[in-house]
């Protein structure tokens, strides 16, 4: 079975910019994570998806971060306009259902904003 | 926000020796599972413990759950060098399926 795929592998763009990071998750694979990895830390949950709704988006910065899940199948997370503190691995995962399913990830997107 | 916080926060063994990290989180759970991420990479998924189991095994790697506690131990034996890597649990908040990461432990074997 094909993995989690993600691209760009890296980005660097200057503050105030914008990027969009693209996530395509494993077949049949209903439940989408993002989650932004800052280095050093353990991964923070950004949003949700169940098929193409939102299910959490609490820790989402909605005044700079949007994110889409077009058909239940791919996942783009846009970020405008960035700052400093959003460099970050940003990591997509899914898993077949909501519930006590492992999760699945890419290997993530490392973001540098100078 | 942090759900969980591992211990120690960094660890340094030889090759052949038992690594034990632990695990702390704050609310009731419907599972907690633990994830190993190498350098550079995404995570990769471990092994996954009910709430109502309190031990669990596979291959090499032995989970422990104390939900009195909200604690929960991982176990690997005989490491490897190839076991070097970040380890981090994760829970979902009983009712909400919503995986929250914990800081991780950092395991460095040396051969």
């Amino acid at each position: 079975e094909a993995g989690v795929a993600q691209s760009p592998r890296y980005k660097i763009i200057e503050k105030r910019q914008s990027v969009a990071f693209w996530c395509n998750p494993i077949s049949g694979h209903a439940t989408l994570y993002w989650y932004q990895q800052i280095l050093g830390q353990g991964p923070k949950l950004l949003i949700q998806f169940q098929n193409n709704g939102v299910v959490d988006d609490s820790q989402l910065p909605k005044d700079r971060f949007s994110a889409e899940r077009l058909k239940g199948v791919d996942s783009t997370l846009k970020i405008q306009p960035a700052k400093l503190e959003d460099s970050a691995v940003y990591l997509c995962a899914s898993s077949p259902r909501t519930g006590s399913s492992p999760l699945h990830f890419g290997n993530g997107t490392r973001l540098t904003v100078t | 926000s942090q759900q969980g916080e591992e211990d120690p926060q960094a660890l340094s063994i030889q090759e052949g020796e038992n690594a034990t990290m632990n695990c702390s989180y704050k609310t009731s759970i419907n599972n907690l599972q633990w994830y190993r991420q190498n350098s550079g990479r995404g995570l990769v998924h471990l092994i996954l413990i009910r709430s109502n189991e309190r031990e669990k095994h596979s291959g090499r790697l032995r989970v422990t759950l104390d939900t009195s506690k909200k604690s929960s131990s991982l176990l690997i034996t005989a490491s490897r060098a190839a076991d070097t890597a970040s380890y981090f649990c994760a829970t979902d908040a009983s009712g909400t399926y919503k995986y929250i990461f914990g800081t991780g432990t950092r395991l460095k074997v040396l051969a």
